[in-house]
């Protein structure tokens, strides 16, 4: 089965401009999640959705970072204006479902660096 | 809150070494424990878990315990190989309202020859 993809990879902006990155996690998976990783610490969840409803975005910064999951499939994350800080990697993953909770399936990352 | 300690690295082995990674949590409950692996070059990949007490999880010759009088969920291997060169998380899931993993800063092990 196809793993959770995202794009881009890498993506390098100044400070003030903005920046969106795509997901498409596996094929049924119900549940999907948004983190960061700074470097040299661990992914710090931004928001979770159980099908295109959000379930937890206590620590998204809602004045610059917006996510959506239409249609219960894909998603976008956005940040505008984008500030120095958040320089990091975007992780999406997703599970199956509430049952399977911890057994998340990673993509890639995107690598997002702002100067 | 709740929260995961995780070993300081960079952790630096000669292969068939025997690896001990060490992770604690905050005693808020009794989550299920995690541990997380990050290949270089790949995404996170789940290693291996442990839903209660007493429980050991295992894969790839790796294994952890989950022990609730030390709050801890130790890695341990006997014998590394090169290829175990990574990035290891340990995640604590603590359940009842918002579930979600909370990763520990991570440790790198690198295996040499």
């Amino acid at each position: 089965e196809a793993g959770v993809a995202q794009s881009p990879r890498y993506k390098i902006i100044e400070k003030r401009q903005s920046v969106a990155f795509w997901c498409n996690p596996i094929s049924g998976h119900a549940t999907l999640y948004w983190y960061q990783q700074i470097l040299g610490q661990g992914p710090k969840l931004l928001i979770q959705f159980q099908n295109n409803g959000v379930v937890d975005d206590s620590q998204l910064p809602k004045d610059r970072f917006s996510a959506e999951r239409l249609k219960g499939v894909d998603s976008t994350l956005k940040i505008q204006p984008a500030k120095l800080e958040d320089s990091a990697v975007y992780l999406c993953a997703s599970s199956r479902s509430t049952m399977s909770l911890g057994e998340l399936f990673f993509g890639e990352g995107s690598r997002l660096t702002v100067l | 809150g709740n929260s995961v300690t995780q070993m300081e690295g960079p952790v630096t082995l000669s292969e068939e070494a025997f690896l001990t990674i060490n992770c604690t949590y905050t005693a808020t409950g009794y989550p299920s424990l995690f541990w997380y692996v990050q290949y270089p070059g790949e995404g996170l990949q789940l290693l291996l878990k442990a839903t209660k007490a007493d429980d050991k999880g295992s894969n790839k010759g790796f294994e952890a315990t989950y022990r609730k009088e030390t709050t801890s969920f130790h890695l341990e291997k006997g014998s590394v190989q090169v290829s175990d060169s990574a990035v290891y998380f340990c995640a604590p899931l603590w359940e009842g309202g918002s579930e979600k993993l909370v990763f520990g800063k991570g440790t790198k092990l690198t295996v040499n020859p």
